[in-house]
């Protein structure tokens, strides 16, 4: 039930930008994505509801295939600050209220 | 506001002793979660509570008992602890379902099982 990150870890230059995707077997009612910074807690980023639009957070948006059962995050134009573990989370139709994250993506911004 | 606390923040237990994690949150919320991580891995839910008074399973409850007596309050406990249990456990509240808005997390309690 767990969906499946890619890539698993990314190094990026400031500036850079950056696609992580979340990918799921099953028919998704809504995708979160959340950053956690090492030793603390996940930090909610956006999310996206099955039928919703593409949202966006600053330099941070995300997509929502429903057809593919895909999410993407896209990071554009990458600040230090961003460097964390990105984390996919999802509720899947009929399994409602139950959280399924994956195993994240370790982003690595550099000066 | 506090937002969602835990206790403690850190315990170290022999294999066979029981504790009990606390988590409070003070945002009159109605759903609380309790998920477990291990090391380079995502969230795994544990059991869940969908309002005072009750609670349901996860995806890994084997091991655990939760109880949410008080509307702020969710706790876990843990009977016999094992090795395996090492982890970093944390609780999770949200108004509405976690479809369709944030969780809040708390910081973390780290769990050692000797």
């Amino acid at each position: 039930q767990q969906p499946v990150q890619s890539p698993q870890a990314v190094i990026l230059r400031e500036g850079e930008d950056a696609v992580i995707n979340c990918s799921s077997s099953k028919a998704l009612y809504s995708v979160h994505w959340y950053r956690q910074k090492h030793g603390e807690a996940p930090v909610f980023l956006m999310i996206l509801l099955k039928g919703g639009e593409q949202k966006g957070h600053e330099k941070i948006s995300a997509s929502f295939n429903e057809k593919k059962q895909q999410s993407s995050l896209y990071l554009t134009a990458s600040q230090l600050s961003y460097s964390g573990t990105y984390f996919c989370g999802t509720e899947t139709v009929g399994d409602f209220n139950k959280f399924y994250f994956g195993s994240g993506t370790k982003l690595n911004v550099k000066p | 506001n506090a937002g969602v606390t835990q206790t403690p923040k850190f315990r170290v237990l022999k294999t066979g002793q029981s504790m009990t994690l606390l988590c409070a949150q003070d945002m009159n919320h109605e759903y609380m979660y309790w998920y477990r991580q291990d090391p380079g891995m995502g969230l795994r839910l544990i059991h869940y509570s969908v309002g005072e008074g009750t609670t349901a399973k996860g995806e890994v409850p084997d091991g655990y008992n939760v109880s949410r007596l008080k509307k702020q309050n969710f706790l876990l406990g843990l009977e016999s602890a094992a090795p395996s249990q090492t982890s970093v456990y944390f609780c999770a509240s949200s108004y509405r379902p976690a479809s369709r808005e944030t969780q809040y997390f708390g910081p973390g309690t780290r769990l050692l099982v000797l």
